[in-house]
């Protein structure tokens, strides 16, 4: 298994420009995540989606859009890149059942992007 | 204040030594989870816990439910824990987690 995966690994980007990160994961997981990190500032989440077909907004949505048309896969935009977008994104999925103790977390290798 | 507060921020130690990170958070939970991160690389998880107490080799790591703590200790510390540690907590039916800023660990040989 692969686990998580996530493309590209790193990417350059001038202000204005559009790209989308890729999220792949083999595990069938439900629950799929994009995240930031800056420094000096914990995981931020983006977007998140609780199965395919369904996406939902976290806590630093603005910029962002996302898509799950398959299970396996969840993508991150950038519809309009500006440097305040400059941060390492991560992907994860989680295998997670409300009232049990099941709650696993896998993360991507991670994506660093700067926008100049 | 943030929901999920670790401490301390930064940690230096000598090859050896026993490590104590601790973790405060301020919401009912489901699960709290220790993650670790080296410098440049990807986050891996390393406990899921939910009450208790859990052992990893010479990770183990501990949960007071009553009062919203955990601690993760490290016992004969060695360069390769050097680190981020990262805490993070589900709520009672809730989809997302709530990190901690983490805790950067450097052990000197």
């Amino acid at each position: 298994n692969a686990g998580v995966t996530q493309t590209p690994k790193f990417r350059v980007l001038k202000t204005g420009q559009s790209m989308t990160l890729l999220c792949a994961q083999d595990m069938n997981h439900e629950y799929m995540y994009w995240y930031r990190q800056d420094p000096g500032m914990g995981l931020r989440l983006i977007h998140y989606s609780v199965g395919e077909g369904t996406t939902a907004k976290g806590e630093v949505p603005d910029g962002y859009n996302v898509s799950r048309l398959k299970k396996q896969n969840f993508l991150l935009g950038l519809e309009s890149a500006a440097p305040s977008q400059t941060s390492v994104y991560f992907c994860a999925s989680s295998y997670w059942r409300r009232n049990t103790s099941t709650d696993t977390q896998y993360f991507g290798p991670g994506t660093r992007l700067t926008v100049l | 204040k943030n929901e999920v507060e670790q401490s301390p921020q930064n940690l230096t130690a000598q090859e050896g030594e026993f490590i104590t990170i601790n973790c405060s958070y301020s919401v009912g939970i489901s699960a709290l989870h220790w993650l670790q991160q080296h410098p440049g690389g990807g986050i891996v998880s390393l406990f899921m816990l939910s009450s208790g107490k859990k052992k990893h080799g010479r990770l183990i790591a501990t949960i007071n439910i009553q009062e919203k703590h955990s601690s993760l200790h490290i016992t004969a510390s060695h360069p390769r824990d050097s680190a981020v540690y990262i805490c993070a907590v589900r709520g009672y039916n809730t989809d997302k987690l709530i990190f901690g800023t983490g805790t950067r660990l450097q052990v000197f040989p």
